[in-house]
């Protein structure tokens, strides 16, 4: 088992231009759920796939924020024309159907200038 | 929007002591589950405790859980400074996803 991972662990960008980050998911996990972090704050949902079906997104995620997991295993997000009001932490996550519990990645933190 | 708050939302102890924190939330909860957040890092799954449980321990952490307050308490006994951390709590709704509060930061001095 070798955890939840996600690249790149670092992103500095200009205001304008498109990032994607990648995350793996635990092997066996169907489940995989992206999170925002901002400073000083928990995270917060942003979508949910099991496997390949993303089946629900919330309203933080803009029409600039797509996520695919093409074939159930791995996920991108990508971000379009990023504003400074996207720097964050981002997380991925993952888990089995019908385990409750959430494994997470280290994130990738962003920084849009 | 946090759908729970921890507190308090930093804490400063000596080596030793007991920590405890609390988290509290808005609505009913299938379970809730606390994690550990070091700085800059993912989070760390510690403890998950069933709506239907009262209490519940793992090694130096116990956790409580008053449904009919819509609360939940971690005390961490024996503190180390490794457990210098941001702890939060997740309440999760029927799809698994979870919604966080805001955390409570603890710095335990050597």
């Amino acid at each position: 088992d070798t955890g939840v991972s996600q690249d790149p662990r670092h992103k500095i960008t200009k205001r304008g231009q498109n990032v994607t980050f990648r995350c793996d998911p635990i092997s066996e996990h169907n489940r995989l759920y992206w999170y925002r972090q901002t400073l000083g704050q928990g995270p917060e949902f942003l979508t949910y796939f099991q496997n390949e079906a993303q089946l629900e997104k919330s309203r933080l995620l803009s029409d600039r924020f797509s996520a695919e997991r093409p074939k159930g295993s791995f996920s991108t997000l990508e971000i379009q024309r990023t504003e400074q009001g996207d720097s964050a932490m981002y997380l991925c996550a993952s888990s089995e159907t019908g385990y409750e519990t959430q494994y997470f990645g280290p994130g990738t933190r962003l920084l849009v200038l | 929007s946090q759908q729970g708050e921890e507190d308090p939302q930093a804490l400063s102890i000596q080596e030793g002591e007991n920590a405890t924190m609390n988290c509290s939330y808005k609505t009913s909860i299938n379970n809730l589950q606390w994690y550990r957040q070091n700085s800059g890092r993912g989070l760390v799954h510690l403890i998950l405790i069933r709506s239907n449980e009262r209490e519940k321990h793992s090694g130096r952490l116990r956790v409580t859980l008053d449904t009919s307050k819509k609360s939940s308490s971690l005390l961490i006994t024996a503190s180390r400074a490794a457990d210098t951390a941001s702890y939060f709590c997740a309440r999760t709704d029927n799809f698994n996803k979870f919604y966080f509060g805001s955390g409570t930061k603890l710095n335990v001095k050597p």
